[in-house]
């Protein structure tokens, strides 16, 4: 079975330093990664995937994910993060039939 | 390009009853699944619809149940509610395809079982 684990409960970052969301994962078969964001009252945007390639995938608002099949882990990064990058963070990987498995998510918190 | 809407937005029901959940897919996308989202939670997959029929479903009862319809909108029908169906449901819709296809999301309905 596929699972996603995001270990933290919340990223407290100031703005302008570099902002990591951690993931790991457990997939049998090649992995599917994805990242989404979710802001208050609002459904889930989508921010990258990983499906093969280059293990440093870069998706939407600057965001980037580097992919790294001996640690199963799919970490999110930004270099310099903003006050606006302050939502809820979900790690997911893909499996059947365009189905997704989540991980409980990561509240990050940009400190002015 | 129209995104993915629902209806309602909110909603309060009373346990036992039933309610009926409704989404349009994004323009041009043929497959729409529902998740559902309890609070403090990652969305959980209920269901899939592909071809107006049921292509998979999650670990959830029979009385969660679901149509596509044939322009890829979509219901999601709860019947006996319980409180710990209070969640907020979102559907997805995307191409049909395999595990790498990004799914499109609404906004969701926020449903509240008193």
């Amino acid at each position: 079975a596929q699972s996603v684990a995001q270990p933290e409960d919340q990223v407290n970052v100031a703005e302008g330093n570099p902002l990591t969301v951690k993931c790991t994962y457990s997939v049998s078969g090649n992995p599917y990664l994805f990242w989404y964001v979710q802001y208050p009252n609002r459904g889930l945007q989508f921010l990258l995937k990983y499906i093969t390639g280059d293990n440093l995938v870069k998706g939407s608002y600057g965001f980037e994910a580097e992919f790294n099949k001996s640690q199963t882990s799919f970490h999110l990064k930004k270099p310099s993060a903003l006050v606006s990058d302050s939502a809820l963070y979900f790690c997911a990987v893909g499996y059947g039939n365009n189905r997704l498995a989540f991980g409980k998510g990561n509240q990050v918190v940009v400190i002015p | 390009e129209t995104g993915v809407t629902q209806s309602p937005t909110h909603l309060i029901k009373t346990r036992g009853q039933q309610v009926t959940l409704r989404c349009s897919s994004q323009s041009g996308h043929n497959t729409v699944s529902w998740y559902q989202q309890a609070l403090g939670q990652g969305p959980q997959f209920i269901f899939q619809y592909y071809r107006e029929e049921e292509n998979g479903r999650g670990n959830f009862p029979p009385r969660f149940s679901g149509l596509q319809f044939p322009n890829y909108s979509s219901e999601l029908n709860v019947n006996a509610l319980e409180l710990d169906d209070s969640a907020l449901y979102l559907c997805a819709s995307s191409l049909v395809g395999g595990a790498g296809s990004p799914l499109h999301f609404g906004n969701g309905t926020r449903l509240t079982v008193t």
